[in-house]
């Protein structure tokens, strides 16, 4: 059963350009997450898609966005690359657990450098 | 004063201590609690949801505190392959949607 998976593992870009990163959820997932993790810092929430729909939000700014195809894989999109945007970015996909909350699974995540 | 909060550490333990972390939030509203660990430049795993009435899985006991808003997480009799850095994540409801994370304890556990 292959886990969630991300694509790429490192990406260099520079500043002003735009970036796509792609995320396939583990299996039988429906729920795709996307975080962003600066150096020495915890994940920071960024969306979550549900049903092709984005569903919340975290504090960020509408230059990224993102998408979630049929099969429930999903990309997130950055434009205008500032510095400030490098960090490795995560994708988690969710399933109900034992107890009845929701369990994110993460994947290897993308590591952005703007440069 | 961020949301969820971790002493950062370093926690530096030998093998065979018992070690604990504690995690406080601010959101008396919150309703599903989890620890992940990480190893470094790889992806947060999760460790173990945390249900009101505490729970143990193996060397690993987690508790929760509403009433004083923490979280505690106890590690047994640690092994060198428990270095990592450890992160609270507290969420609004009981779906994934707008985890919130702490940044981390970092644990180091020597021969």
């Amino acid at each position: 059963d292959a886990g969630v998976t991300q694509s790429p593992t490192h990406l260099i870009k520079t500043r002003g350009q735009q970036v796509t990163l792609r995320c396939s959820p583990k299996s039988g997932h429906d729920t795709v997450s996307w975080y962003q993790q600066a150096l020495g810092q915890g994940p920071q929430f960024i969306f979550q898609y549900y049903e092709e729909e984005e569903r919340q939000r975290g504090n960020f700014p509408d230059r990224f966005s993102g998408h979630q195809f049929p099969n429930y894989s999903s990309e997130l999109n950055v434009n205008a690359l500032l510095l400030g945007d490098s960090a490795l970015y995560l994708c988690a996909s969710s399933t109900l657990g034992v107890a009845g909350v929701y369990e994110q699974y993460f994947g290897p995540g993308t590591r952005l450098t703007v440069t | 004063r961020k949301e969820v909060e971790q002493d950062p550490g370093p926690f530096n333990v030998p093998e065979g201590a018992t070690v604990a972390f504690n995690c406080t939030y601010s959101n008396s509203a919150s309703q599903s609690f989890f620890w992940y660990r990480q190893d470094c430049r790889k992806e947060p795993k999760l460790l173990m949801s945390v249900y009101s009435s505490g729970n143990e899985d193996g060397r690993f006991t987690a508790q929760l505190n509403r009433a004083s808003q923490y979280i505690s997480l106890l590690i047994r009799d640690s092994k060198l392959s428990d270095s990592a850095t450890y992160l609270c994540v507290v969420n609004k409801g009981t779906n994934a949607g707008k985890s919130t994370f702490g940044d981390g304890t970092t644990l180091t556990v020597k021969p």
